[in-house]
């Protein structure tokens, strides 16, 4: 069965460090892979999104980054976090002939 | 592109009430609509989905009716239960685009 898995579960990290959110499927071939942010209280966000091995749309021009360096890889990264940076991070991958998306766990983001 | 507005943000009903999310879309190309459930802390799941070649679907006690020529769709949750509540998101896609998700309703079961 497909997995999706999703680390850290938490993280508080200072303003001006660096980021690296990764996120791996399990079980599948060739997934579409999407990162999520929701701001508390709010909606679902699309940040960035993956048809296949280095191809990255961005949705939001913003403070951050993605790459996807192997099948089923999808890393979010940013030199510099700012305070609005803040979030709750879900990452969620689609594949196998279905439209619906699954959500890993989520990494809720702090930054002081 | 697609825009989805859902409504209400925020829901109460009373135990073994039944409760009614409603999304409208924008973009007539639209053929899938899932809905998920979030809990606190946790991603979301998808507890049903329709497509556009079907009027309505049933999973026991949620139930998704779909309008296509009024481009809405609507989430029914009969005999309400504490776990019930949760927040819940509608969305739509072509299967060519991301989904787009509506911004969510905040679902209350009072006991």
């Amino acid at each position: 069965s497909q997995t999706i898995h999703q680390w850290p579960a938490t993280l508080v990290q200072p303003v001006g460090s660096p980021l690296s959110l990764e996120c791996t499927v399990e079980g599948t071939s060739n997934p579409n892979l999407y990162w999520y942010r929701q701001a508390a209280g709010r909606g679902l966000q699309l940040l960035f999104y993956s048809v296949g091995i280095g191809q990255i749309s961005s949705e939001v021009p913003q403070n951050l980054s993605a790459s996807r360096p192997q099948d089923r890889q999808f890393i979010l990264s940013s030199k510099k976090l700012l305070l609005s940076d803040s979030g709750f991070y879900l990452c969620a991958w689609m594949g196998g002939g279905n439209y619906g998306y699954t959500f890993g766990s989520g990494t809720r983001l702090t930054v002081v | 592109g697609e825009n989805v507005e859902q409504h209400p943000s925020t829901l109460s009903v009373q135990e073994g009430d039944s409760a009614v999310i409603k999304c409208t879309y924008s973009d007539s190309a639209s053929n899938y609509f899932p809905w998920y459930k979030q809990e606190l802390g946790k991603g979301p799941q998808l507890i049903i989905d329709i497509r556009s070649n079907v009027g309505e679907k049933k999973d026991q006690r949620i139930a998704v009716t779909l309008n296509k020529t009024a481009k809405h769709f609507s989430l029914h949750i009969t005999e309400t239960q504490p776990e019930d509540s949760a927040v819940y998101f509608c969305a739509a896609t072509s299967g060519n685009t991301p989904l787009v998700f509506g911004k969510g309703t905040r679902l209350s079961v009072i006991a």
